[in-house]
Formats: structure tokens, C-alpha cells, sequence
């Protein structure tokens, strides 16, 4: 089974707006950890926020904040207010803090386009 | 600051041929140290992770290896490259003993023809 699934292979997004990326994992693992990266057209992945499994409050960083829902397992990324630099593909990615610390699971990724 | 560098930044190499990428860190000791490799319009496949000097942990059988000559000095190789190896590899590393973020590096474009 996949451990880290993105349903959305694109979204469009208005400047300005609000807008969500799904994400859902599966695990056994009580501790694990949740992860957001950005990649713009260069390539590199940039690291947007973190959630641990036993946080109880949603991680928010600045524009990013993580919709953390454990019943469901889904950790979806929230960007606000749009900005055309926000274009870019997004990876969820998840990792077993017991079995396997060493590995990030990434997901198939999101391709956002912010429309002016 | 840390930073990572990883080159060449892009790569054309035939079938067959050799293959040697780079990546280096600065301003840390230690650092945990990942290979990956994403496939065009895929996510990331963790290829090896090394934990220290000569220790390497590889995650997917293949015709790839990885080598940790020195402390921030990770080296993924080939002796021969197949038309499959064509992708983007990342470098990534992360303090010793953390378990959240991994730092990436700015990737290397490798086309195997």
C-alpha cells in the first residue's frame, strides 16, 4: 500500500485565495512525523512545514498551515493568501519514527498553479 | 549556516558508461546523509542514507552505490549506467539523532541516452 497519498495532480488557485492540498498516509507506527516540501521549476525541494504525530495542535508556518486530522490520517497542506511564487510542485511526506527513521516516504506530489 | 552543494547540476552520459555525483555539506558535523532519486513527474525514491564515515544503508537493490569518504562527503556511483538511471538525484541531509527535516540540495539532472 501506498504510505503517502496526493490525489491532486494539479490545482489551480486564484492570487490572493486560499487553497488546499490533500494529503493522506498510512502507517502502523504510532510515532511518526509529516512533511510538506515545495519544488519550483529549479528543482530544489524546500521544506515548508512540519507536524509530528503527537502535536496536538495544527503546525503553522507563517502563510503554510497543516490541516493535522490523525483519525482520518490525511495532513493537508493549507496555503494562504496565494502569491504567483507559490507555482510550484508540492510533496507530502511522511516519516516512521520506530521503523524506519532513516526513510521519507514521499508522495506522487501536487502541481500548483496560482493564477493572477 | 549549513549548506549543501551537490554537482554537476546537469548530466548527459551514454548507456554504459560510468557515473560519479558529488554532494558535499558545510557548517555541521555528523549530519545524517540521503541519496535520492526522482523519476520525471514522480516523488522522491530514498536510494541510500549513510549515518556516518563508511556507513551506508542502501533502500533499493540496484546498479547504483553510494559512499561516505569523509564526514559531509556523500558519493553515488555507477559502473555502468542503464537508460532506467536517467532522473533527477537530490541530496539531502539532516542533523544526527533528528527525526524531522531533511535539507536538500539543488539536485542533479542526469540523462542516460
Amino acid at each position: 500500500a501506498q504510505k503517502i497519498t496526493q490525489t491532486q495532480p494539479g490545482m489551480f488557485v486564484q492570487e490572493k485565495e486560499a487553497v488546499t492540498l490533500d494529503c493522506t498516509y498510512d502507517t502502523s507506527d504510532q510515532s511518526y512525523g509529516l512533511f510538506w516540501y515545495k519544488q519550483p521549476s529549479s528543482g530544489e525541494m524546500i521544506f515548508l512545514i512540519y507536524q509530528g504525530s503527537y502535536d496536538e495542535q495544527n503546525a503553522t508556518e507563517g502563510r503554510y498551515s497543516l490541516n493535522f486530522q490523525k483519525a482520518r490520517k490525511s495532513a493537508n497542506l493549507v496555503i494562504s493568501a496565494s502569491q504567483l511564487g507559490d507555482s510550484a510542485m508540492y510533496f507530502c511526506a511522511m516519516r516512521e519514527l520506530l521503523s524506519g527513521a532513516n526513510n521519507l516516504f514521499f508522495g506522487t506530489g501536487t502541481r500548483l498553479t496560482v493564477i493572477p | 549556516s549549513q549548506t549543501i552543494h551537490q554537482w554537476p547540476a546537469t548530466l548527459v552520459q551514454p548507456v554504459g558508461s560510468p557515473l560519479s555525483l558529488e554532494c558535499t555539506v558545510e557548517g555541521t558535523s555528523n549530519p545524517n546523509l540521503y541519496w535520492y532519486r526522482q523519476a520525471a513527474g514522480r516523488g522522491l525514491q530514498l536510494l541510500f542514507y549513510s549515518v556516518g564515515i563508511g556507513q551506508i544503508s542502501s533502500e533499493v537493490p540496484q546498479n547504483l552505490s553510494a559512499s561516505r569518504p569523509q564526514d559531509r562527503q556523500f558519493i553515488l556511483s555507477s559502473k555502468k549506467l542503464l537508460l532506467s538511471d536517467s532522473g533527477f538525484y537530490l541530496c539531502a541531509w539532516s542533523p544526527a539523532n533528528s527525526y524531522n527535516e531533511q535539507f536538500f540540495g539543488p539536485g542533479t539532472r542526469l540523462t542516460v541516452l
